[in-house]
């Protein structure tokens, strides 16, 4: 079965400084995709960044960017700039594509990282 | 209202009672979603529809019943539950839940309290 780990249960960081949230996963599965999920406080989980696994490029998005390392299984997420409206809990969350690209739309999370961002 | 909506937002009930969580997306997916968030513990995926018809179970007692009439609305049937089911629970919807790996948009989720 695959599974998602975040070692780090909380992380901070001081305003206008850049942060690294961890994540591993375990997977037998070759084709794959990796996301971040951002949920603020009382507030709808949102997607923040998303790499696929046949990619070697590491996928950005304005402050946020990826380190993935597939052969290490691992798939950290970096926050330049901080800002206090990052302050959130952080999910890795993973999905396998099946036999013909099938992934059933099942996503596998971790245990998230609460991160608080200091003025 | 735009995105994906849910129902009460936050919910209260004996072990004896029977309520229903509502879920709505106005997105045009096909693909709906309910999730379990417990204090210090992953998500856990629920069920998944795709199309209307149910294509993951992962094996949630039977207290708990989808229904999903049509793919812009998915309920959850509440019935005898138990105090450990107390949780935050998400829906989330998808263009689809088969192909591919579609990015999925959660919704605020209803906080259920069982006592």
């Amino acid at each position: 079965a695959q599974t998602v780990t975040q070692s780090q249960p909380e992380m901070s960081v001081q305003e206008a400084e850049t942060v690294t949230l961890s994540c591993t996963y375990d997977t037998s599965e070759s084709d794959y995709y990796l996301f971040w999920y951002k949920q603020p406080p009382s507030r709808q989980m949102i997607l923040v960044i998303r790499q696929e696994a046949y990619k070697q490029q590491n996928a950005t998005e304005n402050r946020f960017s990826v380190n993935f390392q597939k052969a290490a299984k691992s798939f950290s997420l970096k926050i330049s700039d901080s800002q206090l409206g990052d302050a959130a809990m952080y999910f890795c969350a993973y999905m396998a594509l099946g036999a013909g690209g099938t992934s059933y739309g099942k996503l596998t999370f971790g245990q998230g990282t609460i991160l608080t961002v200091h003025p | 209202e735009t995105g994906v909506t849910q129902t009460p937002r936050h919910l209260v009930m004996g072990m004896t009672n029977k309520k229903s969580l509502k879920c709505e997306q106005h997105l045009g997916h096909n693909a709906m979603y309910w999730y379990k968030q417990s204090a210090k513990k992953p998500l856990e995926l629920m069920f998944v529809y795709n199309f209307k018809e149910q294509t993951e179970n992962n094996s949630v007692p039977s207290r708990f019943s989808p229904e999903c009439p049509n793919s812009s609305h998915l309920f959850l049937h509440l019935h005898t539950l138990q105090p450990e089911d107390s949780a935050l629970y998400l829906c989330a919807s998808s263009p689809h839940a088969a192909v591919g790996a579609d990015t999925q948009y959660f919704g605020p989720g209803t906080r259920l309290t069982v006592l």
